[in-house]
C-alpha cells in the first residue's frame, strides 16, 4: 500500500491528452514538492518533473505539472506511442520522515 | 555526463545480507548540493526508497526497514554502498541507485543507475 495514490492506469488516442493524479495528505504533498518520473519498458525511471512543475533539461513541454492542496497532477499533451510508460509521483512526507511514491499509472496510447 | 552503476550479487539466500555497491562516474559523489540513494522496485510494484546518504556518511532511512539497513560512503572510490541483513522473498526487488538533489525546500531523485535484480532464494 502506497503512501501517494495513483491510478493504476490512464488510456488516450495519439495526439491527445491525459493528465495522472497524484492524492497525499498535509504531511506530505500539502507541504511539500512533489516530483514525477517516467519508466519506459523494462528500463529505470527518469526525473520528468520536479518542485511540482519544473522541467529538467531535455524534457518536452508537452509534460507538465501541478500542484493543488494535497494532489498533484502530471499532464500529457500531444500523447505519443513512445510516452506509453508507468508513470510515478514522488515527495517527502514530514511525518513518516522518509521519501514516498506512488504506486505508479501505466500509460497506453491507443 | 554523470553516470551511476549498481553492482552486486544477484542472488541471496533468506536470512543472508545482501549487499550492492553504486558507483558514481562523470561527477564527484562529494558535491554539496547531493545526497546519494537506494530505492528499489518488487516486480510488477511500485518504487519503495531504502535510504540516503551524504558524503559525509550522515544517513537516513525508511523508518519500515531501519533496523535491518546500512549506507555507508568511500569518497575516495567515488562510491557508496548498501546492506540489507536477514533478507526474505520480499525482498526480491530490482534495486536502483540515485542522486537526489536537494535545496532548502525540495529535493528530486535526478539521475537513476540502470538497476540490478536481487532475488531471494534458497
Amino acid at each position: 500500500q502506497s503512501v501517494l495514490t495513483q491510478p493504476p492506469s490512464v488510456s488516450a488516442a495519439p495526439g491527445q491528452k491525459v493528465t495522472i493524479s497524484c492524492s497525499g495528505s498535509s504531511s506530505n504533498i500539502g507541504n511539500n514538492y512533489v516530483s514525477w518520473y517516467q519508466q519506459l519498458p523494462g528500463t529505470a525511471p527518469k526525473l520528468l518533473i520536479y518542485d511540482n512543475n519544473k522541467r529538467p533539461s531535455g524534457i518536452p513541454d508537452r509534460f507538465s505539472g501541478s500542484k493543488s492542496g494535497t494532489s498533484g497532477t502530471l499532464g500529457i499533451t500531444g500523447l505519443q506511442t513512445g510516452d506509453e510508460a508507468d508513470y510515478h509521483c514522488g515527495t517527502w512526507d514530514s511525518s513518516l520522515s522518509a521519501e514516498v511514491f506512488g504506486g505508479g499509472t501505466k500509460l497506453t496510447v491507443l | 555526463q554523470l553516470q551511476l552503476l549498481e553492482s552486486g550479487p544477484g542472488l541471496v539466500k533468506p536470512s543472508e545480507t545482501l549487499s550492492l555497491s553504486c558507483t558514481v562516474s562523470g561527477g564527484s559523489i562529494s558535491g554539496s548540493a547531493y545526497y546519494w540513494g537506494w530505492i528499489r522496485q518488487p516486480p510488477g510494484k511500485g518504487l519503495e526508497w531504502i535510504a540516503n546518504i551524504y558524503y559525509t556518511g550522515s544517513t537516513y532511512y525508511n523508518p519500515s526497514l531501519k533496523s535491518r539497513v546500512t549506507m555507508s560512503v568511500d569518497t575516495s572510490k567515488n562510491q557508496f554502498s548498501l546492506r540489507l541483513s536477514s533478507v526474505t522473498a520480499a525482498d526480491t526487488a530490482v534495486y536502483y541507485c540515485a542522486r537526489r538533489t536537494t535545496t532548502v525546500v525540495s529535493s528530486w531523485f535526478d539521475t537513476w543507475g540502470q538497476g540490478t535484480l536481487v532475488t531471494v532464494s534458497s
